[in-house]
């Protein structure tokens, strides 16, 4: 029952350096999500592929890219991290019609840049 | 603007009593309103979906309500258990939400023996 995996767990990045974050679900799901959680605040989306092939902006794409691999993998790329970067990034999943599914969320990758 | 305000942002309780739990919303027009608990490092785990037809609805011993009229929702745990410290996010769907949900920053619940 792996359900919604992420990679790595924790990574630290100087400035202007990038990298790419891993994430597969193994539940079949069409819709993938990004979620960026900071202290003291709700999560925000980054960006959304409602089914393969397909991908969509969020609240706050600024500084990141997706790509949606195949039905199972979703990757956030983050091209020159800033600073402003630091913070912890969700992916979830859900069955199609999202808005009214739940999303199932991996652990994390808690990501710092210095 | 749409928004989700939980209230309180903390809490603390003694293991066995009861607690309930808030939250404000203005997202409008409104598609449904869930609850999520999320353990200290990891993600969040879906509780509850509420539509704006149901009023109330249960998981074991947590109990969300829903007032659509008031904008309000709350979060009631029954017999509350070590395990249930956690923080507690009310999460809101609009109608043209297009896969966007407005998360609120939730509230911190600890559960002391």
């Amino acid at each position: 029952n792996a359900g919604v995996t992420q990679t790595p767990k924790f990574q630290v990045l100087k400035t202007g350096q990038s990298m790419t974050l891993q994430c597969a679900q193994d539940m079949n799901h069409n819709s993938m999500y990004w979620y960026r959680q900071d202290p003291g605040m709700g999560l925000r989306l980054i960006y959304y592929s409602a089914s393969e092939g397909t991908t969509d902006k969020g609240e706050v794409p600024n500084g990141y890219n997706v790509s949606r691999l195949n039905k199972r993998e979703f990757s956030l790329r983050l091209e020159s991290a800033a600073p402003s970067q630091t913070s912890v990034y969700f992916c979830a999943s859900s069955e199609a019609g999202g808005d009214r599914q739940p999303q199932h969320f991996g652990d994390g990758t808690r990501l710092s840049i210095l | 603007k749409n928004q989700v305000e939980q209230s309180p942002q903390s809490l603390i309780i003694l293991e066995g009593k009861n607690c309930t739990l808030q939250c404000n919303y203005t997202v409008s027009p409104f598609s449904n309103l869930r609850w999520y608990k999320q353990d200290t490092g990891r993600g969040p785990v879906s509780l509850t979906i509420m539509t704006f037809s149901e009023n109330t609805k249960s998981n074991g011993r947590y109990t969300a309500t829903l007032d659509a009229d008031t904008k309000q929702s709350s979060l009631h745990i029954t017999a509350s258990q070590l395990s249930d410290s956690a923080s507690y996010i009310c999460v809101v769907s609009g109608m043209d939400s297009n896969y966007q949900l407005i998360w609120g920053a939730g509230t911190k619940l600890i559960i002391k023996p």
